[in-house]
């Protein structure tokens, strides 16, 4: 079966300081892979996407995603942190079945950032 | 491009009440789905629907819930004789086309239910 797994339940980093968050993730086929962001009470705000091509994705805000097969992950990544990236990141899988395209989410990493 | 809309934000109920929330999605998106998402987790799909059409309901939808999309718009998901256990929030996203996954998301309705 399909699962996503967030290693880290909380990371804490300073401001200025690189971030790197953990992904892994299982499924047979080739994946469709999604980092979302969510700050406290709002909806999903999607950050990059891999679906196919180049393994190092660029995305809003400053992060970057590498896809590793060999792995299976598919880490978030920011060289300098602002303490306006403090939110709850989700990593997700898009997983067909039948006629669905659902999305697959692990359970999620709290930033927190210091200044 | 205004984005997914969800109504209300906000939902506060008795147990044993019915609820029913409302997803606007984006207007061009003929995909739309529903996930809950409980504290300390992620979204987790619930339905969805090609145009008007509900082709994959979760597990976790019990007999309790019922999801419409009538005329391929927007959508409706009603609890009927709430819990405690449905409390959450509840997040609709929709997506364009076939074979992409990128799906949008709006804020979500929390519901609580005393």
């Amino acid at each position: 079966a399909q699962s996503v797994t967030q290693p880290d339940i909380h990371i804490t980093v300073s401001e200025g300081a690189s971030l790197e968050l953990r992904c892994n993730y299982s499924y047979g086929a080739t994946p469709y892979l999604f980092w979302y962001v969510q700050s406290p009470g709002q909806g999903l705000q999607l950050l990059l996407k891999y679906f196919s091509g180049d393994t190092l994705v660029q995305g809003i805000k400053g992060f970057e995603a590498e896809f590793k097969r060999s792995q299976s992950s598919f880490n978030l990544r920011k060289p300098s942190v602002h303490w306006s990236d403090a939110a709850e990141y989700f990593c997700a899988v898009g997983a067909r079945t039948y006629n669905t395209d659902k999305l697959i989410f692990g359970t999620g990493t709290r930033l927190q950032v210091f200044p | 491009d205004t984005g997914v809309s969800q109504d209300p934000r906000h939902k506060i109920t008795k147990r044993g009440q019915n609820v029913t929330f409302r997803c606007d999605p984006i207007s061009e998106h003929n995909r739309l789905y529903w996930y809950r998402q409980t504290l300390g987790q992620g979204p987790e799909f619930l339905t969805y629907f090609q145009n008007e059409a509900q082709l994959e309901k979760s597990r976790l939808l019990s007999d309790r819930f019922s999801a419409e999309r009538p005329k391929g718009s927007f959508s409706t998901l009603e609890i009927q004789r709430t819990e405690q256990g449905d409390s959450a929030m509840y997040l609709c996203a929709s997506s364009f086309g076939q074979g992409r996954y990128e799906q949008y998301f709006g804020p979500g309705t929390r519901l609580t239910v005393t």
